[in-house]
C-alpha cells in the first residue's frame, strides 16, 4: 500500500485478555516505531526496530508488552493480560531509517489502533 | 535522555493571523527536530523538519526556527486558515538509531 497500515482500527477487549495489533509499514522502510497516545496526551515511545539490529525496547511500560517484526516488514505489538490503563491509541510509524550517524528521517504514521479495555 | 515540552497546550488565533507554536527540548545532543500536525482521529502528519546545523527553514506557509543556545524550537504558520486547526507536536532526536521524543502537543484553534 501507499502508506502505513494498521489493524484493527478499533479494538474493545475485557480486562485480562491478550490483544495483538498489527502494522504494515511502507515498503522499503527499514525503521519501524510503535508509539502510544493516551487521550489528550502526546506520543509515548514504546519500541523501535531498525533493520536487523536488536530492537530498542526502552519505552515498553511493562513486561506485558512485547513486539516483533517478521522478515523486516510487518510488526505485531502484543499486550498480555490487558489493564484499563492500557486503553489508548497505538500508533505505528515507519521511515527510511538512518543507521549509525545518519539522519532519522521523516516518520510516516498509520491511522492508529484504538484500544479500549473494559 | 531527551524530554520535549510545549509552552502552551492550547492556542487560539484569528483566521488570517500568523500563529507561533513554541517548544523546548532538554538534550543538547539532539540534532534533528521535526514538527507534526495531527487532525482528530488521524495519525500525525509531517510538516517540516530542521537539522541542528541550521537555525531556520521555510516551507509552504510554515517556518521552523531553532535556537540551540536556549534549546528552543518554534513553528510559525503564516496566514492561518481553518484547515490548520489541529494538534501540533514537536519532536527531537539524535543521530543514528535513536527514536524521536515527542512533546505533548499544542491544540491550535482557528477562529473564523
Amino acid at each position: 500500500g501507499a502508506g502505513v497500515s494498521q489493524s484493527p482500527s478499533n479494538k474493545v477487549t475485557e480486562k485480562g485478555k491478550d490483544v495483538e495489533l498489527r502494522c504494515d509499514p511502507i515498503s522499503g522502510h527499514t525503521a519501524l516505531y510503535w508509539y502510544r497516545q493516551s487521550l489528550g496526551q502526546g506520543l509515548e515511545f514504546l519500541i523501535y526496530f531498525q533493520g536487523n539490529s536488536a530492537p530498542d525496547k526502552s519505552g515498553l511500560p511493562s513486561d506485558r508488552f512485547s513486539a516483533e517484526r517478521t522478515g523486516g516488514s510487518v510488526s505485531t505489538l502484543t499486550i498480555q493480560r490487558t489493564q484499563q490503563e492500557d486503553s489508548a491509541v497505538y500508533l505505528c510509524a515507519s521511515s527510511l531509517g538512518g543507521g549509525a550517524g545518519g539522519p532519522i528521517g521523516e516518520l510516516f504514521f498509520g491511522e492508529g489502533s484504538r484500544l479500549t479495555v473494559l | 535522555g531527551e524530554s520535549v515540552g510545549l509552552h502552551l497546550p492550547t492556542l487560539s488565533v484569528q483566521e488570517g493571523d500568523n500563529s507561533i507554536i513554541n517548544c523546548a527540548y532538554s538534550n543538547s545532543a539532539s540534532d534533528y527536530f521535526i514538527w507534526y500536525k495531527q487532525e482528530s482521529g488521524k495519525g500525525p502528519q509531517f510538516i517540516i523538519d530542521i537539522r541542528s546545523n541550521m537555525d531556520k527553514r521555510q516551507g509552504q506557509r510554515v517556518t521552523v526556527l531553532l535556537n540551540k543556545t536556549v534549546k528552543h524550537l518554534s513553528l510559525q504558520i503564516a496566514a492561518t486558515q481553518p484547515g490548520d486547526s489541529a494538534v501540533y507536536f514537536c519532536a527531537a532526536g539524535g543521530a543514528g538509531n535513536t527514536p524521536l521524543v515527542f512533546g505533548k502537543g499544542t491544540r491550535l484553534s482557528v477562529i473564523a
